[in-house]
């Protein structure tokens, strides 16, 4: 059973506007959230996190959005630069932050 | 910035033999390592968490005597695929928890995607 959801396996988006990459989750114990872009070839690197005593959190052009009572978290790109093209990863834990749970990803592809 | 190397990147093999893989932290000590596998469409799976001179913890449905991880220093972390099968090609990556000097919860490998044939 996959606690951590991403419906959308694929996102485009034309540079300079705003990326919108959405995760749900099924697990309310879960306290505190990641995303991680992943290039080709490349392990996941860390982006932005939340913890579920917050709703916003943001840095520079990335900000990550939690509704506790919908389960859900979104991650906010702007303005998407050609270089945001990855996939990108979130993922949750509830009270121990060696274990995640992560979703299957969304391949985003800015446009120039 | 940690550094988490991970090798090899790709091996193919044959059905019955056995692969391993090695997790190494560059520039940190890692006590805890995690071993997670991505199915082609899904969601990063941990397989097992890896304790630096302990036996490691597997997740539910995970074989631990067909997939054997060794942590024997605090640098290096190891995760054999014995006698593997086609079902066991996937991509597998290594992880490991960050010095408490960084934001970052975990630190990751680049991966090993393993095929077998």
């Amino acid at each position: 059973d996959q606690q951590v959801k991403q419906n959308s396996p694929s996102l485009s988006v034309q540079e300079g506007r705003i990326s919108i990459l959405n995760c749900d989750y099924t697990n309310s114990m879960f306290d505190y959230f990641l995303w991680y872009k992943k290039y080709p070839a490349e392990g996941p690197t860390f982006l932005i996190s939340i913890s579920s005593i917050k709703d916003k959190n943001e840095d520079g052009r990335f900000t990550v959005f939690l509704n506790k009572s919908a389960k859900h978290l979104s991650l906010h790109i702007v303005p998407s630069q050609p270089g945001d093209s990855a996939v990108y990863f979130c993922a949750a834990s509830a009270g121990n932050f060696n274990k995640f749970y992560f979703g299957s990803g969304t391949k985003l592809n800015v446009k120039p | 910035g940690a550094v988490v190397s991970q090798h090899p990147s790709w091996v193919i093999c044959k059905s019955g033999t056995s692969v391993k893989i090695e997790c190494r932290s560059l520039d940190f000590q890692a006590t805890t390592m995690f071993w997670y596998r991505q199915f082609p469409k899904q969601s990063l799976m941990l397989m097992a968490t890896s304790n630096e001179g302990s036996k490691a913890t597997y997740e539910q449905g995970v074989e631990k005597d067909k997939f054997l991880i060794n942590h024997a220093s605090l640098t290096l972390s190891t995760l054999t695929v014995t006698s593997a099968h086609p079902e066991d090609s996937s991509f597998y990556i290594c992880s490991a928890d960050p010095p408490a000097t960084t934001n970052e919860k975990l630190f990751f490998g680049s991966g090993t995607q393993l095929s077998v044939l």
